[in-house]
């Protein structure tokens, strides 16, 4: 069964504060797909990254960077420096190429509160 | 390039009624996914269609049931609304085959009240 956990429900950080998002995954897939979405008040999903199974390279934009261990099945974020508008909720998903069709498993997601 | 648009923004339901809820893909994408959110959890698989079929579906019961239009736009129906109908339903749209792994795109939901 694949499954996403986001163990951290809340965190509140001061601006200029860096903050680490964590997210473990479960899949028996040896292809798969790894994504971070931005969920702010208004509801809507906002697309942030999109990792592959066979790319372990971290990536870095901007103030945002994403940590890919394959050895331990996570895939954090990074917010360095924080700021206010980064006060979201945050959500890890997997995805993965079976069945025919493409569904997204999200975690419970991390709300991040930025306070000035 | 226009996104996801999903109709109406907020609804008011009573148990037992019937509603529709509609999304229109973004540009260029013919792969359309509906996810349900409850308040504080994670977004929910419902189905998913392409070349206006089916092609998937999530741990919902038949009376939530979809369309997909030749224009790739889609709605999503549920009958016999119970309590826990309540949620943020999000729509994605994707390019590809359908069975592929391309982004999901999201619109910015519909909120279902059920009284």
């Amino acid at each position: 069964a694949q499954k996403v956990t986001q163990a951290q429900t809340e965190i509140s950080v001061v601006e200029k504060e860096d903050v680490t998002l964590d997210c473990v995954y479960e899949t028996r897939d040896t292809t798969y797909y790894l994504f971070w979405y931005k969920q702010p008040p208004s509801g809507e999903l906002v697309f942030l990254i999109r990792r592959n199974s066979f790319d372990e390279q971290n990536e870095i934009s901007g103030r945002y960077s994403w940590n890919f261990q394959k050895s331990t099945s996570s895939f954090n974020f990074t917010i360095t420096a924080s700021q206010v508008v980064d006060s979201a909720v945050y959500f890890c998903a997997l995805t993965s190429f079976s069945g025919g069709y493409n569904k997204l498993i999200f975690g419970a997601g991390t709300r991040l509160a930025v306070h000035p | 390039e226009t996104g996801v648009t999903q109709s109406p923004t907020h609804l008011i339901k009573t148990r037992g009624q019937q509603v529709t809820l509609r999304c229109s893909s973004q540009s260029g994408h013919n792969t359309v996914s509906w996810y349900q959110q409850a308040l504080g959890q994670g977004p929910q698989f419902i189905f998913q269609y392409y070349r206006e079929e089916e092609n998937g579906r999530g741990n919902f019961p038949p009376r939530f049931s979809g369309l997909q239009f030749p224009n790739y736009s889609s709605e999503l129906n549920v009958n016999a609304l119970e309590l826990d109908d309540s949620a943020l339903y999000l729509c994605a749209s994707s390019r590809g085959t359908g069975g592929g792994t391309d982004t999901q795109y999201f619109g910015p939901g519909t909120r279902l009240t059920v009284l």
